[in-house]
């Protein structure tokens, strides 16, 4: 089946420890994102990548890195940097090609709790 | 710059009731319009979408026809069940802007009982 995994579904990190969200797809998708769900304010974009080795700042990049050394995955370090971590964190892709509708589809989620 | 605008809940229906959840939106050039629905606990389902004027999309009984005239693209179904509670958000993608992030509204929630 094709689609996009993330790991792990629930993860707890002490203060000051970085931490990595895996995300994972097989849907040969060029784009990926990163988003951060908090109750009431929606999605909001930390990361995005439209193709291998290349990856852009969304709106809330602030204390989060990324990498996209293969197409199928796109993990997120979560650093100390990062003052409030506690979130849902959702990856996403799309096709990303100009021109067509570029629907995007979801992973399962990471919960992230600072302990 | 591209926005979207969704109608704040919760909604709380009795099963069997109608339904709709207004989202309407501004933008420049050629968006695509979707529903996307999020179970708790869950990541998130696309429901349909709609990728140009007065498309309708459609999938489980939901419907949204993308309005360009009155920038809409409301979620309707004519009869909701317990199992369609969960969390709707409304999104928008630029045609010429791919790859770039969906443009989200801050969702709805729907409650429904038996």
């Amino acid at each position: 089946d094709g689609g996009i995994t993330q790991s792990p579904k629930y993860l707890f990190r002490k203060e000051g420890q970085n931490v990595t969200l895996s995300c994972e797809q097989n849907l040969n998708h060029d784009a990926m994102y990163w988003y951060r769900q908090d109750p009431g304010q929606g999605l909001r974009l930390i990361y995005y990548s439209q193709i291998v080795n290349d990856f852009q700042k969304g709106d809330i990049a602030e204390g989060y890195s990324v990498s996209r050394e293969k197409k199928e995955s796109f993990p997120l370090t979560v650093t100390s940097a990062q003052k409030n971590p506690t979130a849902f964190y959702l990856c996403a892709s799309s096709i990303g090609a100009a021109g067509v509708t570029d629907t995007q589809y979801f992973g399962p989620g990471t919960r992230l709790t600072v302990l | 710059g591209n926005s979207v605008t969704q109608m704040e809940g919760p909604v709380t229906l009795s099963e069997e009731a109608f339904l709709t959840i207004n989202c309407t939106y501004t933008a420049t050039g050629y968006p695509s319009l979707f529903w996307y629905v999020q179970y708790p606990g869950e990541g998130l389902q696309l429901l349909l979408k709609a990728t140009k004027a007065d498309d309708k999309g459609s999938n489980k009984g939901f419907e949204a026809t993308y309005r360009k005239e009155t920038t809409s693209f409301h979620l309707e179904k004519g009869s909701v069940q317990v199992s369609d509670s969960a969390v709707y958000f409304c999104a928008l993608s630029d045609l010429n802007q791919a790859g770039t992030a969906l443009i989200f509204g801050k969702g709805t929630t729907l409650s429904v009982s038996s």
